[in-house]
């Protein structure tokens, strides 16, 4: 069993619809990063988390820590968010020890 | 601004042929760095970090060294590829000294195929 699992694999979308990718994980962690990936292959992070929620723009990130769960939410979603997102959790204590879900591959039509 | 470089972006190299991948950050002393590999259909691994010149960790078994020669440059390498070497690479960096809940940025990446 993985680490951490994301759900789901690969989400097809319209335009303007609100989309949510869910991240589940079985360690104890010390932050969640929720990382974007786009065709080329550069990866970019969007959030860091903790607890709680963050907020930038259309992207929502939400984590309970209890529950071992998180979530990134797109409102108003475009074709320019298609991409992988990629969800990895920091263990706690260790300073370079990241595990990465698999990704979930969104593609939003127009 | 830091920025972070990484190449070649991609290489076509035979089994048993060396390999030298470098990274450069710029913008920001003493970071702490990493390599990843992220092999077909599966996650991100971590393979090196580095929280300084010659401090270097290894996460897991493998065909593969790196070094960090100067205080921002970090280079991944093998005497001798096999096919199971290939996959994505990426290099990264995070404010050093050791801050537990930075966050991470990622260079663009380097696709290797050993053939």
């Amino acid at each position: 069993k993985n680490e951490v699992e994301q759900s789901p694999q690969n989400l097809t979308a319209q335009e303007g619809e609100f989309i949510t990718i869910n991240c589940s994980y079985s360690v104890g962690i010390s932050a969640l990063h929720w990382l974007q990936q786009h065709p080329g292959g550069g990866i970019v992070s969007l959030f860091m988390l903790s607890s709680g929620k963050k907020k930038h723009g259309r992207l929502i990130a939400t984590i309970n820590i209890q529950e071992k769960h998180s979530s990134l939410h797109i409102t108003a979603s475009h074709p320019r968010d298609s991409a992988v997102y990629i969800c990895a959790v920091r263990l706690g204590g260790s300073q370079g020890n990241l595990i990465f879900g698999k990704g979930t591959k969104l593609s939003v039509k127009p | 601004s830091q920025t972070i470089h990484q190449w070649p972006a991609t290489l076509v190299q035979p089994v048993g042929s060396p390999l030298s991948l470098e990274c450069t950050v710029e913008g920001t002393s003493n970071p702490n760095l990493y390599w990843y590999r992220q092999a077909a259909g599966r996650g991100l691994q971590l393979l090196f970090y580095s929280i300084g010149i010659d401090q270097i960790s290894s996460e897991v078994p493998q065909n593969l060294s790196a070094s960090r020669p100067q205080d921002r440059q970090f280079i991944l390498s093998s005497k001798k590829l096999l096919l199971s070497d290939s996959g994505f690479y990426l290099c990264a960096w995070s404010a050093g000294p050791i801050m537990p809940r930075g966050t991470i940025y990622f260079g663009e990446g380097s696709w290797l195929t050993v053939v």
